[in-house]
């Protein structure tokens, strides 16, 4: 595993609709983050797992996202009831020690 | 609140020369900084990764500087390349590097 995989690269949904994402991350890494960034702008934390324990969720993360990592290996990020607003980039990072973060190439949502 | 605030916004220079390109942050406590590249539509690929005891480091025709005393790191790119093109994050992690900052990034168009 030579990096951090993310799928789909693109997705194009209609307003309400459900979408999930998924990140593979390099293997050993306990650490895994999913952040969200809008165009011109930086990535936004969104939330992060040590392993499948989810530690920290931004204020960001409204009710309608959900992100799961149940076996400590890939993580999912589900949002229900997609708005126009969610419309971005979402990258995965994973870290074996907090040092090294590996990114993947981000899933790219639009929302129509 | 920790801040990671760069300069400037973006940025054009001919091909074959150089460019700074600034960081300013307000992140404690201070675990390291990280400059990443990101191409349109990729993830970040990190560039250099300093610590608080390190002044500069190199990575090919990319170096960068950290002044931890006025909190402040510069990425210098050396004889510029039309593939230099990209938008380019500073990072700073807090907390032994489980949380990151993001910067809004400096975009740099290098026209031939």
């Amino acid at each position: 595993d030579t990096g951090v995989s993310q799928d789909p690269r693109h997705k194009i949904t209609k307003r309400g609709q459900n979408v999930t994402f998924r990140c593979d991350p390099i293997s050993e890494h306990n650490r895994l983050y999913w952040y969200r960034q809008t165009l011109g702008q930086g990535p936004e934390f969104l939330t992060y797992f040590q392993n499948e324990a989810q530690l920290e969720k931004s204020r960001l993360l409204s009710d309608r996202f959900s992100a799961e990592r149940p076996k400590g290996s890939f993580s999912t990020l589900e949002i229900q009831r997609t708005e126009q607003g969610d419309s971005a980039m979402y990258l995965c990072a994973t870290t074996p020690e907090g040092y090294g973060y590996t990114f993947g190439s981000g899933t790219r949502l639009t929302v129509v | 609140k920790n801040q990671v605030e760069q300069s400037p916004q973006s940025l054009i220079i001919l091909e074959g020369k150089n460019c700074t390109l600034q960081c300013n942050y307000t992140v404690s406590p201070f675990s390291n900084l990280r400059w990443y590249k990101q191409d349109t539509g990729r993830g970040p690929v990190s560039l250099t990764i300093m610590t608080f005891s390190e002044n500069t480091k190199s990575n090919g025709r990319y170096t960068a500087t950290l002044d931890a005393d006025t909190k402040q790191s510069s990425l210098h790119i050396t004889a510029s390349q039309l593939s230099d093109s990209a938008s380019y994050i500073c990072v700073v992690s807090a907390n032994a590097g489980n949380m990151l900052t993001f910067g809004g990034g400096t975009r740099l168009m290098v026209k031939p």
